[in-house]
């Protein structure tokens, strides 16, 4: 089936520890998109590409670092500069130059530093 | 700066009733606009959606209105069902780059 998939959907990093969060998707989608949620607040986004081997910093971008060799990966890593890391993270995709549509999410990878 | 942003964090309805979910947005240049509801624990998924040359969409259940004149938006759900019970977000797109960011969310909490 088609679609966008994280894994993992839980993941646990000591303090300090890089950590790197996978998203692949089989949609045949141009972009790309990285983004992160607190409890109880709304998506802010990280990092996103457009293209392959190209991508923009986001609202959120310190501590994070994105690759995008492939068109249907994504890898997140959190580094140790993330003071924070603890959250839920959503990837999401979408075609482009078809017109506006939306983006479709993948189910989230919960990372937790103990 | 640039955001989009929800006037009521929390909406609670009687089963049945209509919700209207609403959304400020501050950039102009955005020209597509989303709305998603999110369950917990679960990616976000797509409700409807509307372009800037529009002011009214409909879909099943749903409308979606805008209003550029005061950058607001806002998602209409009629006959609100115990299964509408979630987090609504709006999410703007700037065709430059394609930058797609979201609102804070509201919660709407369906009573029986």
């Amino acid at each position: 089936d088609g679609g966008i998939t994280q894994s993992p959907k839980y993941l646990f990093r000591k303090e300090g520890q890089n950590v790197t969060l996978s998203c692949e998707q089989n949609l045949n989608h141009d972009a790309m998109y990285w983004y992160r949620q607190d409890p109880g607040q709304g998506l802010r986004l990280i990092y996103y590409s457009q293209i392959v081997n190209d991508f923009q910093k986001g609202d959120i971008a310190e501590g994070y670092s994105v690759s995008r060799e492939k068109k249907e990966s994504f890898p997140l890593t959190v580094t140790s500069a993330q003071k924070n890391p603890t959250a839920f993270y959503l990837c999401a995709s979408r075609p482009l130059g078809q017109g506006d549509t939306e983006a479709f999410f993948g189910q989230g990878t919960r990372l937790t530093v103990v | 700066g640039e955001s989009v942003g929800l006037h009521l964090p929390t909406l609670s309805v009687q089963e049945g009733d209509n919700s209207i979910i609403n959304c400020a947005y501050s950039n102009s240049a955005s020209d597509y606009f989303i709305w998603y509801k999110q369950e917990s624990g679960k990616g976000p998924q797509f409700i409807i959606d509307i372009r800037s040359n529009m002011d009214k969409r409909q879909g099943q259940r749903v409308t979606v209105l805008l209003n550029k004149t005061v950058k607001h938006l806002s998602l209409q759900i009629a006959a609100t069902q115990p299964g509408d019970s979630a987090v609504y977000f709006c999410a703007e797109n700037r065709a430059a780059g394609n930058k797609l960011t979201f609102g804070g969310g509201t919660r709407v909490l369906v009573k029986p």
